[in-house]
């Protein structure tokens, strides 16, 4: 149990467009789930707490208004990159620990190329 | 804001053997620690978590010490398998309430045959 998928596995855009990527719990309620940014050979940051229902929690010095985040649904939260620049390049991976629990379940990550 | 230190030094081992990976922290001491495993390109996979008043957790080959006054977690992998090369990543919650996490740099095992 406790699976997470993430859709797209890989995008490349265009600078100065927007991508959206979404974060599902498969088997389970999600109320809170997390948004992370792994560059190459670096450890996960935590860029946002995306909460059911309600606004987003973003950590400093991440842009709200850049990484827009809906959670509309106990199963799905999104995360658009707005105006991606070529520095947003990276791969973006989600996580929701199922209630009650501490550990979280990751999906499988998203790589972001923008051109 | 909590450090996290892993060595990032990758770790070496011959198959067989056991695997041991460091983990300090410093300020506060959280409630629990958690350790995740994360493969080339992909999401990390929780592996164990250990509460603040338990000395030592075991699943199957693995095994966790969280020493509070050091400030320091252990993980090792005994027996150790090619299969088991991956990044090995601590965790630790914030000092107010919730479940975010802050992870460490993690640290490379590569076992060899």
């Amino acid at each position: 149990g406790a699976v997470v998928s993430q859709h797209p596995s890989w995008v490349i855009c265009k600078s100065g467009t927007s991508v959206k990527i979404e974060c599902r719990s498969l088997d389970f309620q999600a109320t809170t789930m997390f948004w992370y940014r792994q560059f190459p050979k670096q450890s996960l940051m935590l860029m946002a707490t995306s909460n059911e229902g309600s606004k987003a929690t973003y950590e400093q010095g991440v842009e709200k208004d850049k990484f827009l985040i809906n959670h509309a649904s106990l199963t799905l939260s999104t995360l658009t990159v707005t105006s991606a620049h070529p520095e947003d390049s990276s791969f973006y991976i989600c996580s929701a620990p199922p209630a009650g629990t501490y550990e979280q379940y990751f999906g499988p990550g998203t790589r972001l190329t923008v051109t | 804001s909590q450090k996290i230190e892993q060595n990032s030094e990758a770790l070496n081992i011959q198959e067989g053997k056991t695997a041991t990976l460091t983990c300090n922290y410093t300020n506060y001491s959280p409630a629990y620690l958690q350790w995740y495993r994360q493969d080339p390109g992909r999401g990390p996979v929780f592996l164990l978590l250990i509460r603040e008043n338990e000395k030592e957790k075991r699943k199957e080959r693995l095994k966790v010490t969280f020493d509070t006054t050091l400030k320091q977690s252990l993980f090792h992998i005994t027996a150790s398998q090619p299969a088991d090369s991956a990044t090995y990543l601590c965790a630790l919650p914030p000092p107010a309430a919730g479940n975010k996490l802050t992870f460490g740099g993690g640290t490379r095992v590569l076992v060899k045959p």
